[in-house]
């Protein structure tokens, strides 16, 4: 089965400081790659999408300064939060879309960020 | 707006118990729905995509089904490791990007 990774699963990291997520697809190649935050007890809630050598394109009230997406290849994407605040804290997911005719979204294993 | 209801939040039931998860969806046009199992710390497990109206497909002890308005999971005969929390998902044929607009989920707990 399709499978997509993500490093860290956990980080803790001090208010003020950059944390960079990545997300990786490792049997496919994903024409597009999708960034999930997601809360206790809550849904996943998109944050923005991502296209391999294209500018992301960011959900309505999320800040594309504060978090950075990079599409650099068909495997990878990365996520950086920059000047990470304490509301920043949550579980972070991504997901890789099959380059294929089929729609399927298949999910990393989260990332969980704690800023202090 | 495209909305996904899924109903019950939570579910309990005994193993061996069979019942169904609901997931009520209003789209405009409907390019796929998806079924996700997620455990707790953990992303979303891929289970099923349906794309029309009478299709199903099943997996183990978990039937999925589609109608045009509604998306049911069934479970038969249940086990303890069928616990999670169950979501359900669409895409629309209007979103160029594909992305999915998710319910809240059924958190399933089966006791032995």
């Amino acid at each position: 089965g399709a499978v997509v990774s993500q490093h860290p699963s956990w980080v803790i990291c001090k208010s003020g400081t950059s944390v960079k997520i990545e997300c990786r697809s490792l049997d496919f190649q994903a024409t597009t790659m999708f960034w999930y935050r997601q809360f206790p007890k809550q849904s996943l809630m998109l944050m923005a999408t991502s296209n391999e050598g294209s500018k992301a394109t960011y959900e309505q009230g999320v800040e594309k300064d504060k978090f950075l997406i990079n599409h650099a290849s068909l495997t990878l994407s990365t996520l950086t939060v920059t000047s990470a605040h304490p509301e920043d804290s949550s579980f972070y997911i991504c997901s890789a879309r099959w380059r294929g005719i089929y729609n399927e979204q298949f999910f990393g294993p989260g990332t969980r960020l704690t800023v202090l | 707006e495209d909305q996904v209801t899924q109903s019950p939040e939570a579910l309990r039931l005994q193993e061996g118990e069979s019942s169904s998860l609901n997931c009520s969806y209003t789209v405009s046009g409907l390019r796929g729905l998806f079924w996700y199992r997620q455990d707790p710390g953990k992303g979303p497990e891929f289970l099923f995509t349906l794309y029309s109206a009478g299709e199903e497909k099943e997996k183990e002890r978990l039937k999925a089904t589609l109608t045009k308005k509604e998306s049911f999971l069934h479970i038969t005969a249940p086990k303890p490791e069928d616990s999670a929390t169950y979501l359900c998902a669409v895409q629309a044929r209007t979103g160029s990007q594909g992305n999915l607009i998710f319910g809240k989920g059924t958190k399933l707990s089966v006791k032995p």
